[in-house]
């Protein structure tokens, strides 16, 4: 069954560094999201990439992230300058269509020192 | 944002019987729902969804139930197995756009 790649599983940075996260979604899929959950805390959105543009984003979702497709598979997430709150699992998604299952990778730890 | 609530965050099943999980949620607009299973180290992964079209959805052993009054849903397993164990979360989304998640129960299928 097709699934959603995520590289690496863990990434450690220091503290104002920049990283970047990888995702490879489901194939035929069209649209991408990024979710991120803090530990102990709930799963919650981010931004959400349909047709090369970000078509929805999160108040977290501020000047430090960014999204890209930088080609026909992968689908990444930048963060600038990490901040310790940064720190977190994040879970790219990939869904055929905006109203179809989300498909969830599984997930990159970030832990920023 | 208390928008999706599961308010029970463990249940314990014995194995062949029914697993209950139950979701509120307080936003009106949201028309699409879902449940994901998690286990530990892994992403979440889709179980079932159901639109507010409708007020039930099954496929094999899962059955979700949609009580748009109620602004409820729940997620019934039957029979429970012990393969089963793992946090289920619901979550709901309005004019499919972001899903909302709700905290997650543990659901244990003893033997």
């Amino acid at each position: 069954e097709p699934e959603v790649t995520q590289t690496p599983s863990h990434q450690v940075t220091q503290m104002g560094q920049e990283v970047i996260l990888r995702c490879v979604p489901i194939s035929n899929h069209l649209y991408f999201y990024w979710y991120r959950q803090i530990l102990g805390q709930k799963v919650e959105f981010l931004v959400s990439f349909y047709n090369n543009e970000i078509s929805e984003k999160s108040e977290i979702f501020d000047d430090q992230f960014s999204v890209e497709r930088p080609d026909g598979s992968n689908f990444t997430l930048k963060i600038r300058s990490t901040k310790l709150e940064d720190s977190a699992m994040y879970f790219c998604a990939s869904s055929l269509g905006s109203n179809q299952p989300q498909h969830f990778g599984d997930g990159t730890r970030l832990s920023i020192l | 944002d208390q928008q999706v609530k599961q308010n029970s965050p463990s249940l314990s099943v014995q194995e062949g019987r029914i697993s209950i999980l139950n979701c509120d949620y307080t936003n009106s607009m949201f028309d699409y729902f879902l449940w994901y299973k998690k286990y530990p180290a892994e992403g979440p992964t889709f179980l079932i969804s159901i639109s507010s079209i409708k007020d039930k959805n099954e496929d094999g052993r899962f059955t979700v139930f949609l009580n748009k009054s109620a602004k409820h849903l729940s997620l019934h397993i039957v029979p429970s197995q012990p393969g089963d164990s793992a946090v289920y979360f619901c979550a709901a989304s309005a004019t499919a756009s972001k899903l909302t998640f709700g905290t997650g129960t543990r659901l244990q299928v003893t033997l």
